[in-house]
């Protein structure tokens, strides 16, 4: 059964900081992994979607990577913002297009 | 971009009553929706596949004559809780995937529904 887990489990930084949050996942069988961004008491926002194949995807300031062979994926964010502050979810895409998600990590970005 | 919209967006129900939530894409077509529950400060569990057309698949664990789930059309999911108890409470999530587009991986989520039931 696939499990994914997400570290740190809250982290808070002064704006402007660049910081990485990591997820790692205990089968390497997966299709793709998707990291998710959500609002207290909304729902989920894609950020970025990593194919199986693919080892890096970029968009504005957010850069994931891919390490499929050792179960890893970091989601870096560039020069954090007060509205970066969120809860982000990583999760793996496994047979029947099936999300597993971590439990997340709660960011705050102070100002 | 694909839209897809829940309703209500939150509900009070007493127990032992039935509660119906929908799930619609707004801008494609979904054969696949995905319905999952999200306790606080926990990670989102997928409940059931939901297939336009067919049975849907539950998860283990999840007893489907208690979560019942029609995809009566390709735009359309329905997540009706029978006889809810207070243990049913917690926030509802559903997702479509894009079946006529060509990032067929794509998921996209519904802004979820919170279900109280007192």
């Amino acid at each position: 059964k696939q499990e994914v887990t997400q570290i740190p489990a809250a982290l808070s930084v002064p704006e402007g900081e660049n910081l990485v949050l990591n997820c790692s996942f205990t089968d390497s069988a997966i299709y793709n992994l998707q990291w998710f961004r959500q609002d207290p008491g909304k729902g989920l926002t894609s950020l970025l979607l990593i194919q199986s194949s693919q080892r890096e995807q970029t968009s504005g300031r957010l850069n994931a990577s891919l390490d499929k062979s050792s179960g890893r994926s970091t989601l870096y964010i560039a020069a954090s913002q007060p509205g970066d502050s969120a809860t982000y979810l990583c999760a793996v895409g496994g047979s029947n297009y099936k999300l597993t998600f971590g439990k997340g990590t709660l960011l705050t970005v102070n100002p | 971009g694909a839209v897809v919209s829940q309703h209500p967006s939150w509900v009070i129900c007493k127990s032992g009553t039935s509660v119906k939530i929908e799930c619609r894409s707004l801008d494609f077509q979904a054969t696949t929706m995905f319905w999952y529950r999200q306790f606080p400060k926990q990670s989102l569990m997928l409940m059931a596949t939901s297939n336009e057309g067919s049975k849907a698949t539950y998860e283990q664990g999840v007893e489907k004559d208690k979560f019942l789930i029609n995809h009566a059309s390709l735009t359309l999911s329905t997540l009706t809780v029978t006889s809810a108890h207070p243990e049913d409470s917690s926030f509802y999530i559903c997702s479509a995937r894009d079946s006529g587009g060509g990032r067929t991986d794509t998921q996209y989520f519904g802004p979820g529904t919170r279900l109280t039931v007192l």
